[in-house]
């Protein structure tokens, strides 16, 4: 597996608390990527950057925001979560050569 | 945007035979084709991948092939094995380093 790993791997919240997931990658990757995979949906885009402080929205980014202040970190941020958000969270790198290699997951539980 | 759509969404086959599952891709500049394979509660693996350049291409029991002008893209699996059954999900993309459209994944069960 490409060297990305995830913080936490499992979490539960209630509504409304903010809640910050880590993505951390040793392969010096440019891209990195936050997807949310749910029953019937597959996995869904809702944030990428293409470089330090350089990101941008994906298919389902209402309620989440991003950043990326080292090329090593990605995080992403729910102000005030939903249960609508309740989900599992995989991070991706990618080197640029099309690819993208995925991180382990966080599962996450919004009461 | 892109749409991928992708079927069956559940597939059972015996071990031994062949598995084949289809997408479907509307954007026609899309021009990279992954396909995963996830486990239960594991991470989505990338087995095979196709360039819009190629119409076919082959990993040991593993083939993907691609036509373009239908916008289609189908994964075969040939002399299924029991440690093939996962999830596998097809994505299309058409520039380096943006984002993925996943298709909804088919469910595969290798009957031993």
């Amino acid at each position: 597996d490409a060297g990305i790993t995830q913080s936490p791997r499992h979490k539960v919240t209630e509504t409304g608390t903010p809640v910050t997931l880590r993505c951390h990658q040793t392969e010096n990757h440019r891209y990195m990527y936050w997807y949310r995979q749910d029953p019937g949906h597959g996995l869904r885009l809702i944030h990428y950057s293409y470089g330090v402080k350089d990101t941008d929205k994906g298919e389902v980014s209402d309620g989440y925001s991003v950043s990326r202040s080292k090329t090593e970190d990605f995080l992403l941020t729910l102000e005030s979560a939903t249960s609508s958000q309740t989900s599992v969270y995989f991070c991706a790198i990618s080197g640029g050569s099309d690819e993208q290699y995925f991180g382990p997951g966080t599962r996450l539980t919004v009461t | 945007g892109e749409n991928v759509e992708q079927h069956p969404s559940t597939l059972s086959v015996q071990e031994g035979d062949s598995a084949v599952i289809k997408c479907t891709y509307s954007d026609s500049a899309s021009n990279y084709f992954p396909w995963y394979k996830q486990e239960l509660g594991k991470r989505p693996q990338l087995i095979i991948d196709i360039r819009s350049n190629v119409g076919e291409k082959k990993d040991q029991r593993i083939a993907v092939t691609l036509n373009k002008t239908a916008k289609h893209f189908s994964l075969h699996i040939t002399e299924t094995q029991p440690e093939d059954s996962a999830v596998y999900f097809c994505a299309a993309s058409k520039v380096t380093g943006n984002q993925f459209y996943f298709g909804t994944g088919t469910s595969l069960t290798v009957i031993p």
